[in-house]
């Protein structure tokens, strides 16, 4: 069954550094998502992005955060200088087109945990 | 924005009883209503979901019903069994956005 994939599972990180979780969508997929989950809370939006841009974001997806999708496979979240409040599982996930059809079910990969010393 | 509420935020259960979780959100133009369940370590897997033009769905032991009017939208789960111990989140799709907001999350006990 196809599956989305994260790297790495788990990243540690002093504060001020840059981090880039990357994630595999499952290949038919032309929506792609990032989501947040800090430990013990609810899983928070954080971006949408088709056809090559952000379609949503949230007031958590600040300048420190960034999308791209840089080669037709890969999609990646970058932090530019992480802080300690950015510790969480960090959640990729991808889904088809809605339609009258398809309710455009997400389907999330395993995670991220991000640690930020 | 869409807000959706979850409750209650923690359930236990003896096992075979049934479970019920209730949810409400606030955007009346939301009309998809997946939930997800999470098992420890992994991340949110569909289980169900329902249309706004639908009031009930079933899916062998799992149900989910929704009232459009009063934005309420619930799951019951039958014949609970201890593998369906994990926490459960609501989430709606908020149409005029491309995203999919949960709700805060009920972590489900089944007690052998």
């Amino acid at each position: 069954e196809p599956e989305v994939t994260q790297t790495p599972s788990h990243q540690v990180t002093q504060m001020g550094q840059e981090v880039i979780l990357r994630c595999v969508p499952i290949s038919n997929h032309l929506y792609f998502y990032w989501y947040r989950q800090i430990l013990g809370q609810k899983v928070e939006f954080l971006v949408s992005f088709y056809n090559n841009e952000i379609s949503e974001k949230s007031e958590i997806f600040d300048d420190q955060f960034s999308v791209e999708r840089p080669d037709g496979s890969n999609f990646t979240l970058k932090i530019r200088s992480t802080k300690l409040e950015d510790s969480a599982m960090y959640f990729c996930a991808s889904s088809v087109p809605r339609t009258s059809v398809n309710t455009g079910e997400l389907f999330f990969g395993e995670g991220s945990r991000l640690t930020v010393l | 924005g869409e807000n959706v509420e979850q409750h209650p935020s923690t359930l236990s259960v003896q096992e075979g009883d049934s479970a019920v979780i209730k949810c409400t959100y606030s955007d009346s133009a939301s009309n998809y209503f997946p939930w997800y369940k999470q098992e420890l370590g992994k991340g949110p897997q569909l289980i169900i979901d329902i249309r706004s033009n639908v009031g009930e769905k079933k899916d062998q032991r799992i149900a989910v019903t929704l009232n459009k009017t009063a934005k309420h939208f619930s799951l019951h789960i039958t014949e609970t069994q201890p593998e369906d111990s994990a926490v459960y989140f609501c989430a709606a799709l908020e149409t005029s956005y491309d995203k999919v907001i949960f709700g805060p999350g009920t972590s489900l006990s089944v007690i052998p």
